[in-house]
């Protein structure tokens, strides 16, 4: 099946620092979401991209769908401590099924 | 904001019993709900698609007889653990899309399942 391999696994950060994580595939996808889990939580929508080579902003993250559709970053500027939780990227197939990637876990110390 | 609720938030149940989740979408109607299941410090793993007013479709390897979806109405839709195991235990999170939109689905706060 679809796989998306997500780096880093992890990341501890001082704050006031910027992060970037990326997302790769082999697959094409149409759509590409980033989302953040807390614990015990769901996930909650990020960022949405809809066209390869889109770049969109939402407040301090920035993400751009790669111009093959096989790959995505997000991008955290000026890193604050409630950024800690755990991050996903999603690609979207037909009949909007996700296929999360392994996540990323950030750490932010004040 | 569109809202989606599980319930219950955690349930801990005997080995061989059953455990119905619900999942509703609260002020929008949802065609389409989708099932995940999520282990400890893993991903989440689309169990299967639940269309409303007909059968769900499952993923490859999950097996249907033992994960029954219900999706009677356009708010709510029903997960049932069969005949639980341990190895059942897991955080199962459910997502609604909004009919009315054309591509964002909204995800449920989760349910924890430990299965003694």
């Amino acid at each position: 099946g679809q796989q998306l391999n997500q780096s880093p696994q992890s990341m501890f950060i001082q704050e006031g620092e910027d992060v970037s994580m990326n997302c790769t595939s082999s697959s094409i996808f149409n759509t590409w979401l980033w989302y953040k889990q807390d614990p015990g939580e769901g996930p909650v929508l990020l960022i949405a991209l809809y066209k390869a080579g889109e770049l969109t902003s939402n407040g301090r993250l920035t993400a751009q769908f790669g111009i093959t559709r096989k790959d995505s970053f997000l991008n955290i500027s000026a890193s604050i401590p409630s950024d800690v939780g755990i991050y996903f990227c999603a690609g979207e197939t037909s009949g909007s099924r996700l296929t999360f990637g392994e996540g990323t876990q950030l750490t932010v110390n004040p | 904001g569109a809202v989606v609720s599980q319930h219950p938030s955690w349930v801990i149940c005997k080995s061989g019993t059953s455990v119905k989740i619900e999942c509703r979408s609260l002020d929008f109607q949802a065609t389409t709900m989708f099932w995940y299941r999520q282990f400890p410090k893993q991903s989440l793993m689309l169990m299967a698609t639940s269309n409303e007013g007909s059968k769900a479709t499952y993923e490859q390897g999950v097996e249907k007889d033992k994960f029954l979806i219900n999706h009677a109405s356009l708010t709510l839709s029903t997960l049932t653990v069969t005949s639980a195991h341990p190895e059942d235990s897991s955080f199962y999170i459910c997502s609604a899309r909004d009919a009315g939109e054309a591509y964002e689905q909204y995800f449920g706060p989760g349910t924890r399942l430990t299965v003694t």
